[in-house]
């Protein structure tokens, strides 16, 4: 099956900082999502992109199929932002997830 | 409120008692998915279902069941079998058609002793 890795596996920023999280797939697909998991563990989503690049305020995320990585962009940090990152990739049916980036951003 | 909901939040049983877990949805979704996540983990796939009456397995299905005799509910079992069945299960649902997205319940936290 697709293999998808994250990295870095952990990060921490200075709130205000800018961080690039990768994530690397295998194969081709046809869906890939990002998420953010909340302390209590409920996935947030922040971008289906399985190709093509989206902004959402502070975030924005690309996706190159063709190279089989993305990218979540998070600028100007807070600290609201920590938590874990997830990337998930595959196909119409099966997505298979990351590790997750671990972010923790301080005051 | 359109959404995803999980039931219990948290359960608690003992070792070799079979424990089903709810999983609803009113976002007229045609899939529906269970995830288990363990700590410090991503996400892995137990089953999933496209259309009613009709579900596949995922990567770790084996001691887990599951039914889909109606759109909006996709209840999970974890059987005796489950060797490590204390977990965090997480169900999804996506629409299916013009978008393959999938979106979250907030989970059960299971542990079993």
């Amino acid at each position: 099956g697709i293999q998808v890795e994250q990295s870095p596996p952990d990060l921490i920023l200075q709130e205000g900082a800018n961080s690039t999280l990768r994530c690397n797939f295998s194969d081709s697909v046809n869906n890939l999502q990002w998420f953010h998991q909340n302390p209590w563990g409920q996935l947030i989503n922040l971008f289906y992109i399985p190709s093509g690049t989206k902004q959402n305020g502070r975030l924005s995320a690309t996706t190159v199929a063709t190279e089989r990585y993305s990218l979540l962009y998070i600028s100007s940090s807070q600290t609201t932002d920590s938590g874990v990152y997830f990337c998930a990739a595959g196909t119409a049916s099966k997505l298979t997830f990351g590790t997750g980036t671990r972010l923790q951003v301080t005051l | 409120d359109g959404g995803i909901t999980q039931s219990p939040k948290y359960l608690f049983r003992k070792e070799g008692q079979n424990v089903t877990l709810s999983c609803e949805q009113n976002l007229n979704h045609d899939a529906m998915y269970w995830y288990r996540q363990d700590p410090g983990q991503g996400l892995r796939l137990i089953y999933y279902s496209q259309i009613v009456n009709d579900f596949q397995k995922g990567d770790i299905a084996e001691g887990y069941s599951v039914s889909r005799e109606k759109k909006e509910s996709f209840p999970l079992t974890v059987t005796s079998a489950q060797k490590n069945p204390t977990a965090f299960y997480l169900c999804a649902s996506s629409p299916f058609a013009a978008t393959y997205e999938q979106y979250f319940g907030p989970g059960t936290r299971l542990t079993v002793t």
